[in-house]
């Protein structure tokens, strides 16, 4: 089974200031990595993904992630954040063999004015 | 295309009644979940359909929960009789593959 670690529970950032969510994962086979974000009242919307490939992945709305194999890490990122950036953030990782997601339990990022 | 649908968005009931909600998926996706997410948790997967067949439920807490999908297409989850620790949002996602997951906007449910 795999499992997800959301180091952060609440990450308190200025405006425009730079932003790292960090998110470990454990499993004994390859994943594929997800970051979602959720909005008050609303559903989970995917931010990026990580299948194969470059290990940088960049998503919506100025986000990215790097995939981290030997560190089992999978950190987003932003380099400056907008008032509308606040939400909780989930990352989730899949087996590439698997269909059942497991979340992280999630970040609240709050930037302030 | 039309994402994943969710009705009701909001329902209070008190401990011990039933309710049901209703998913409609992106259509020609096969396969279906639903999730629970708690106040201040991640979600944790109750079920998962593959058209009409139950793929997993070990999660679901069968003496109470029960879920459908009879044509393959819609689904509904309900709960009989609700308890307390029920009050969550109810997350129906639907998948083309692993990684094309889209989810709906949730049902909000208190138990009072």
């Amino acid at each position: 089974a795999q499992s997800v670690t959301q180091l952060d529970s609440q990450v308190p950032v200025f405006e425009e200031a730079p932003v790292e969510l960090r998110c470990n994962y454990s499993s004994s086979v390859s994943v594929y990595l997800f970051w979602y974000v959720q909005y008050p009242n609303q559903g989970l919307q995917l931010l990026l993904k990580y299948l194969s490939g470059s290990t940088l992945v960049k998503g919506i709305n100025g986000f990215e992630a790097e995939f981290n194999k030997s560190q089992t890490s999978f950190h987003l990122r932003k380099p400056s954040v907008h008032i509308s950036d606040t939400a909780e953030y989930f990352c989730a990782v899949i087996s590439n063999t698997g269909n059942q997601f497991y979340f992280g339990t999630g970040t609240s990022l709050t930037v302030i004015p | 295309e039309a994402g994943v649908a969710q009705s009701p968005r909001y329902k209070i009931i008190e401990k011990r009644q039933s309710v049901a909600f209703w998913c409609n998926p992106i259509s020609g996706h096969a396969t279906l979940y639903w999730y629970q997410q708690i106040l201040g948790q991640g979600p944790k997967l109750l079920i998962q359909f593959q058209n009409n067949g139950v793929v997993d439920d070990s999660q679901l807490p069968k003496d109470r929960f029960s879920a459908e999908r009879l044509k393959g297409v819609d689904s509904t989850l309900k709960i009989q009789p609700a308890k307390l620790e029920d009050s969550a949002v109810y997350l129906c996602a639907s998948s083309l593959g692993g990684d094309g997951y889209t989810f709906g906007s949730g049902t909000r449910l208190t138990v009072v």
